[in-house]
């Protein structure tokens, strides 16, 4: 019931375009779902986060679309550029516990 | 500001050897997390700090594994007796709790490598 389901797990897209990264859950009292960005060499970058209560969050070109019936959440990243190139990893956690269940992690190349 | 600090970056060591890893924490930051990242296990929580108490040590893979954290500030991660699947990169974050204190920030990690 801990587990975050991250697809898929590579994505080449073009300069531009946009990149989709999706998640599913099945623990109903998780309550906040990050999403990280890394590079090699470094550590995870807070990217965006959201909570339950709504169903999008956006910030500049990274925007969550959240369903909370169907337990799933997604990472968009609008107008791709090569310097998104990473790995991005969903997460969850609940009050209770605080510690992240982190996704399987999805590289991604954005191609110039 | 300062973000996460851990030393050392890098650390080889001998299979049997005792390690220990450290992590600054962001200032005021009152929760600190303990995470390991390795290719066939992807992220995995160790232990949760708050203060200087560690409410959740469910992901401590072994009793070869502790932790400990002085001043509410400064944690240390000790392996005892490594062995080789031990290898990984260990990562920290702090966050600052109540409000909207949910956010971890992490540190850049310490790669371990058990030879």
């Amino acid at each position: 019931q801990q587990q975050v389901k991250q697809s898929p797990q590579s994505l080449i897209v073009q300069k531009g375009g946009i990149s989709i990264i999706n998640c599913a859950y099945e623990n109903t009292a998780f309550d906040y779902f990050p999403w990280y960005q890394q590079f090699p060499g470094k550590g995870p970058a807070l990217l965006i986060a959201i909570r339950p209560d709504v169903s999008e969050k956006k910030e500049g070109r990274f925007t969550i679309s959240f369903n909370k019936s169907a337990k799933q959440f997604s990472l968009h990243i609008m107008d791709s550029q090569p310097g998104d190139s990473a790995t991005y990893f969903c997460a969850a956690t609940d009050t209770g516990r605080r510690a992240l269940t982190f996704g399987s992690g999805t590289r991604l190349q954005v191609q110039p | 500001g300062a973000g996460v600090s851990q030393s050392p970056s890098n650390k080889v060591t001998e299979k049997g050897k005792d390690v220990e890893l450290r992590c600054d924490p962001i200032s005021g930051h009152t929760a600190l997390y303990w995470y390991r990242q390795s290719l066939g296990q992807g992220l995995e929580f160790l232990i949760y700090f708050q203060g200087n108490s560690a409410p959740d040590k469910s992901g401590l893979p072994s009793d070869r594994f502790s932790a400990e954290r002085t001043g509410g500030s400064v944690s240390t991660l000790t392996i005892q007796r490594t062995q080789q699947e031990d290898s990984a990169v260990y990562l920290c974050a702090s966050s600052l709790e109540g409000g909207g204190g949910r956010a971890q920030h992490f540190g850049d990690g310490t790669r371990l490598s058990i030879l």
